[in-house]
């Protein structure tokens, strides 16, 4: 088992340009998630599905969009980056949505300029 | 909403002796927390947890307390060595707190502190 993936490793992005955060598990689990991790600020909570087919805002939504593809991929999108989303984002996935366990993925590094 | 601190923010350690972080929650309705851990480049990973009906849970060198009345839970780590050098993140989460207008269902928001890194000196 690969666990969570995430694609791209690393991206540097131009203000105003797009992207797309690519996130996959192989655990057959049915909640994913995408955060932030900035410094001093701990994990912060940007979108969740908590299962199939339902996505949800979190903490900071603004300047996001997600799309749950299917049980296994979770994507997160920028459609118009800014310098304040410059950040290390994880996505994670969890059996069930009820104070189980969160599996993270390695984490996608974005430089916005 | 939830709030969890965490302290110290920079622990130093030497090799063999203990390292204890400790959190503190404030919502009483939460029952559940892990801790994680953070190698450099990499994602957290859980390295051990508490549910609110266990006061102490143990697994190897790592142990978890956990003071209900008090809302503050602890990371202990005995005889550290070289590879516990990481950032390590404690967590608390509530049963079905909402975020706001939701149209997916409810989730348990998991409120992480935000975090110790712990050096280990040789």
């Amino acid at each position: 088992n690969a666990g969570v993936t995430q694609t791209p490793k690393f991206q540097v992005l131009k203000t105003g340009q797009s992207m797309t955060l690519q996130c996959a598990q192989d655990m057959n689990h049915n909640s994913m998630y995408w955060y932030r991790q900035d410094p001093g600020m701990g994990l912060r909570l940007i979108y969740y599905s908590a299962s199939e087919g339902t996505t949800d805002k979190g903490e900071v939504p603004n300047g996001y969009n997600v799309s749950r593809l299917n049980k296994r991929e979770f994507s997160l999108r920028l459609e118009s980056a800014a310098p304040s989303q410059t950040s290390v984002y994880f996505c994670a996935s969890s059996e069930v949505w009820r104070g189980e366990t969160q599996y993270f993925g390695p984490g996608t590094r974005l430089l916005v300029l | 909403g939830e709030n969890v601190e965490q302290h110290p923010s920079t622990l130093s350690v030497q090799e063999g002796d203990s390292a204890v972080i400790k959190c503190t929650y404030s919502d009483s309705a939460s029952n559940y927390f892990p801790w994680y851990k953070q190698e450099l480049g990499k994602g957290p990973q859980l390295i051990i947890d508490i549910r609110s009906n266990v006061g102490e849970k143990k697994d190897q060198r790592i142990a978890v307390t956990l003071n209900k009345t008090a809302k503050h839970f602890s990371l202990h780590i005995t005889e550290t060595q070289p590879e516990d050098s990481a950032v390590y993140f404690c967590a608390a989460t509530a049963n079905g707190v909402t975020y706001g207008m939701n149209t997916g269902g409810t989730i348990d928001k998991l409120t992480f502190g935000k975090g110790t890194h712990v050096f280990i000196i040789s």
